[in-house]
């Protein structure tokens, strides 16, 4: 059973476009929203994250929307660059611990 | 450097051979977490572990893989008698506090299990 649905796994955008992600969940137990960025032969980097009490967060270019109601959140690239090529994976947890799962990532190609 | 060290980077084994793979966590970091990646299927949870516990293991194969986190050492995941499903990348997190806080993990760069 996913506990977490990405969308899409593939995405190409021109430069300065805006790439967007989405993500959606099932189990209202979870409290902390995180965006990681990989890129190829990397580990996973935290990039952005968000908690249920707001319903958007803005970090440079980056932004987390989330719709409590609607059990969503997405990520919104603005001005995309070249180098945000990479795989960016949404991911969900609870407060009890950190156990963190991951959606199935998306491979985000942004083309001059 | 402070980071999550993993090694080896890369592995080749021979099915029926025994792979370890060692993390060592962020300085000051208790908190360890094993990540296994295929490609097209993103990154599955297989452990959670603090120093000589694990708390959590639901996502480790029953037979085969298991893990420790020694007082001493490194924290060492190990798969015996290797099959060529097993090929993948390994990924080892940690993570400053096991509850609360601010969530992050802190990844490793990965180790690369290849079997022949």
């Amino acid at each position: 059973q996913q506990q977490v649905k990405q969308s899409p796994q593939s995405l190409i955008v021109q430069k300065g476009g805006i790439s967007i992600i989405n993500c959606a969940y099932e189990n209202t137990a979870f409290d902390y929203f995180p965006w990681y960025q990989q890129f190829p032969g990397k580990g996973p980097a935290l990039l952005i994250a968000i908690r249920p009490d707001v319903s958007e967060k803005k970090e440079g270019r980056f932004t987390i929307s989330f719709n409590k109601s609607a059990k969503q959140f997405s990520l919104h690239i603005m001005d995309s660059q070249p180098g945000d090529s990479a795989t960016y994976f949404c991911a969900v947890s609870s407060g009890g611990y950190q156990k963190v799962t991951f959606g199935i990532g998306t491979k985000l190609q942004v083309i001059p | 450097n402070a980071g999550v060290m993993q090694n080896p980077r890369h592995l080749v084994r021979r099915r029926g051979q025994e792979a370890r793979l060692r993390c060592s966590p962020m300085k000051g970091h208790s908190h360890v977490y094993w990540y296994r990646q295929l490609p097209e299927e993103g990154l599955k949870f297989m452990v959670y572990l603090q120093k000589e516990n694990i708390i959590d293991e639901s996502g480790m194969p029953k037979e085969r893989f298991s893990a420790e986190f020694p007082k001493e050492g490194p924290s060492i995941l190990r798969i015996q008698q290797v099959v060529r499903g097993d090929s993948a990348a390994y990924f080892c997190a940690s993570s400053l506090s096991g509850t609360g806080g601010t969530g992050e993990l802190f990844f490793g760069e990965g180790s690369r299990l290849t079997v022949l």
